[in-house]
């Protein structure tokens, strides 16, 4: 069965440093991974996708993942985080079982930035 | 562009009643997926929904259903409401052309919150 472990409830992060969001995942065939993040009491907002080609893929708001076939992770990366990152991150897999939208989520990641 | 949106916002329920909840997808987006979140589950999946016809369905009971209109639109709605039904609900839409399906995202709304008293 296809699945997404996010191994941390919480990172902390001072604002200004680097900050990491873990993600591994399972799934039989070629992985399709998302990031979206999720502000309090809103929907999630779309980050970034890996599909195929660079492992390192950048998306909105200054974020990259790295996509690792080897270790089968695809974590989370900003260089400098900033007080507004703080907010719910999720990773997802495409569930691959034929034609559908379905996306397996993580149990979410909440990234809390100290000024 | 306007987003995916979602009405109501905000709903109060009693036990045993039934609700409709809607979604209105991205203008030219056939796909449309619902999610539960609830803190304790976290996002669970519910069904999509494509060209008017139930694509997937996730391991939620028969009370739960839903469909979709010829213009995308789609709502779902939940009978006999139980106190566990409490939950964020989140429509997703996707811009879908034949199998590239696996590489779209998906994009959401902002979510319609069910309190169940």
């Amino acid at each position: 069965a296809q699945s997404v472990a996010q191994p941390e409830d919480q990172v902390n992060v001072a604002e200004g440093n680097p900050l990491t969001v873990k993600c591994t995942y399972s799934v039989s065939g070629n992985p399709y991974l998302f990031w979206y993040v999720q502000y309090p009491n809103r929907g999630l907002q779309f980050l970034l996708k890996y599909i195929t080609g660079d492992n390192l893929v950048k998306g909105s708001y200054g974020f990259e993942a790295e996509f690792n076939k080897s270790q089968t992770s695809f974590h989370l990366k900003k260089p400098s985080a900033l007080v507004s990152d703080s907010a719910l991150y999720f990773c997802a897999v495409r569930d691959p079982g034929g034609a559908t939208n379905k996306l397996i989520f993580g149990t979410g990641t909440l990234l809390a930035v100290q000024p | 562009k306007a987003g995916v949106t979602q009405t109501p916002r905000y709903l109060i329920k009693t036990r045993g009643q039934q609700v409709t909840l809607s979604c209105s997808p991205i203008s030219g987006h056939r796909s449309v997926s619902w999610y539960q979140q609830t803190p304790g589950q976290g996002l669970q999946f519910l069904f999509e929904y494509f060209s008017e016809t139930q694509r997937n369905k996730g391991n939620f009971p028969g009370r739960f259903s839903g469909r979709q209109f010829s213009n995308s639109r789609s709502e779902m709605n939940v009978s006999t409401l139980e106190l566990g039904d409490s939950a964020l609900y989140l429509c997703a839409s996707s811009k879908v052309t034949g199998q590239a399906i696996m590489n779209t995202e998906a994009f959401f709304g902002q979510g319609t919150r069910l309190t169940v008293v």
